[in-house]
């Protein structure tokens, strides 16, 4: 996990847009995933984005890739309350079990009413 | 409904005992893994299987153990050697991209 960094909190106001950041150290990673967790739940597999891609935008997310500066970043736009939860960045494994991930310690974002 | 079962949600084990955590997946999924979340940390990789009958350590594997006799099924023996056990755990299985999770098993050992 030390080598994913993520900034640990962020608090937006309901209707604003949120972007989540991340910086990773692998550039052979295949592929970079972003997960969301509610309280005492599972992890769900919000989007992912192929390393020789820049941007995936899927509805209201548009995940960011600056492989030169190893950075990562999530916007969800319109956010909304029930988007506060905790936020992962995770990198696949160096180059070979793809399911094999290291994750950043997680993002909390809290929307405001 | 197709997904990743693991039971029970949640556990308590007296401190020597062992205890044997499911996973059950319906997905079809070869490969299937099995990960620790601590308060205020990121998740860290136990053990994995890519194929039945095979599995591999992970990051933190000392204290553990697994089995994969069948493609559904993953379950994880925390061992009393496992110093600090208490934590959330949780599976996931994977196609060729993409990773998938269970809702997780909260172990507390008094």
């Amino acid at each position: 996990g030390e080598d994913v960094e993520q900034s640990l909190f962020l608090s937006v106001r309901e209707g604003d847009s949120s972007v989540i950041n991340c910086t990773y150290t692998d550039s052979s990673s295949t592929y970079l995933y972003w997960y969301k967790q509610e309280p005492g739940a599972g992890l769900q597999l919000l989007t992912y984005i192929f390393s020789n891609m820049d941007m995936k935008q899927d509805q209201r997310l548009t995940v960011l890739l600056n492989k030169k500066d190893k950075h990562l970043s999530l916007r969800i736009a319109d956010t909304q309350t029930g988007d506060s939860a905790i936020y992962f960045c995770a990198e696949n494994d160096r180059g070979s079990t793809l399911g094999r991930l290291y994750f950043g310690r997680g993002t909390q974002l809290t929307v405001w009413p | 409904d197709g997904g990743i079962t693991q039971s029970p949600k949640y556990l308590f084990r007296k401190e020597g005992q062992n205890v044997t955590l499911s996973c059950e997946q319906n997905l079809n999924h070869d490969a299937m893994y099995w990960y620790r979340q601590d308060p205020g940390q990121g998740l860290r990789l136990i053990y994995y299987s890519q194929i039945v009958n095979d599995f591999q350590k992970g990051d933190i594997a000392e204290g553990y153990s697994v089995s994969r006799e069948k493609k559904e099924s993953f379950p994880l023996t925390v061992t009393s050697a496992q110093k600090n056990p208490t934590a959330f755990y949780l599976c996931a299985s994977s196609p060729d991209r993409g990773v998938f999770f269970g809702q997780g098993t909260r172990l507390t050992v008094v």
